[in-house]
């Protein structure tokens, strides 16, 4: 069974630019969740979606944004990249099916640098 | 004050010997996680709990719920447990629903040989 998979592992943007990252998720799980992770802040969580739908966001600025496909695979979007934006940009999938708790599998992260 | 707390922040320790990390955490949740960060960045989870105690091989998660406290306890380590161990939580939300997670600041272990 492959596991998460995210593309690309590294990138290197401009300030003012506009990236994507794509996440796809273990086959059959629905929730796919992100996490940005620095060297200051640690791990924090940016927003899930299950079902296409945006479930929950964490406290981050509307530059960060994402979205779900019928397939269950997500991207997320951060527009006008800022220096503080360099960090490991994980994703986690997890099977939802209707149980509230299930364990959340991490991909290998995409590791985006702002110059 | 973070809602995750772990400790040591840092543990440095001889091959064979019994390591604990722990976690205390202030909100209700609906579940913890004990990850696994290597270098490089990938984090594998190793266990998720709600109650109780789970182990899987060398390692063993405890969770006290009325004290809000867990604690993750490896057996004879050994210099492959050399990694970031990291604490989070699913915080129930005001709807009752779960948030995403809410992780701790990590433990950074290496095991000498």
């Amino acid at each position: 069974k492959a596991g998460v998979t995210q593309t690309p592992r590294y990138l290197i943007k401009t300030r003012g630019q506009q990236v994507t990252l794509s996440c796809s998720p273990i086959s059959g799980h629905r929730s796919v969740s992100w996490y940005q992770q620095t060297p200051g802040q640690g791990l924090q969580f940016l927003f899930e979606y299950f079902s296409e739908t945006q479930r929950n966001k964490g406290n981050f600025p509307g530059r960060f944004s994402g979205r779900q496909f019928s397939n269950s695979r997500s991207e997320m979007n951060v527009s006008t990249l800022e220096l503080g934006d360099s960090a490991l940009y994980l994703c986690a999938s997890r099977l939802r099916t209707g149980v509230m708790n299930t364990e959340a599998f991490f991909g290998q992260g995409t590791r985006l640098t702002v110059v | 004050k973070n809602e995750v707390e772990q400790s040591p922040q840092n543990l440095t320790a001889q091959e064979g010997e019994f390591i604990t990390i722990n976690c205390s955490y202030s909100v209700g949740i609906s579940a913890l996680h004990w990850l696994q960060q290597h270098p490089g960045g990938g984090i594998v989870s190793l266990f998720m709990l709600s109650s109780g105690k789970k182990k899987h091989g060398r390692l063993i998660a405890t969770i006290n719920i009325q004290e809000k406290h867990s604690s993750l306890h490896i057996t004879a380590s050994h210099p492959r447990d050399s990694a970031v161990y990291i604490c989070a939580v699913t915080p129930l939300n005001s709807g009752g629903g779960a948030d995403g997670l809410t992780f701790g600041k990590g433990t950074h272990l290496i095991i000498q040989p």
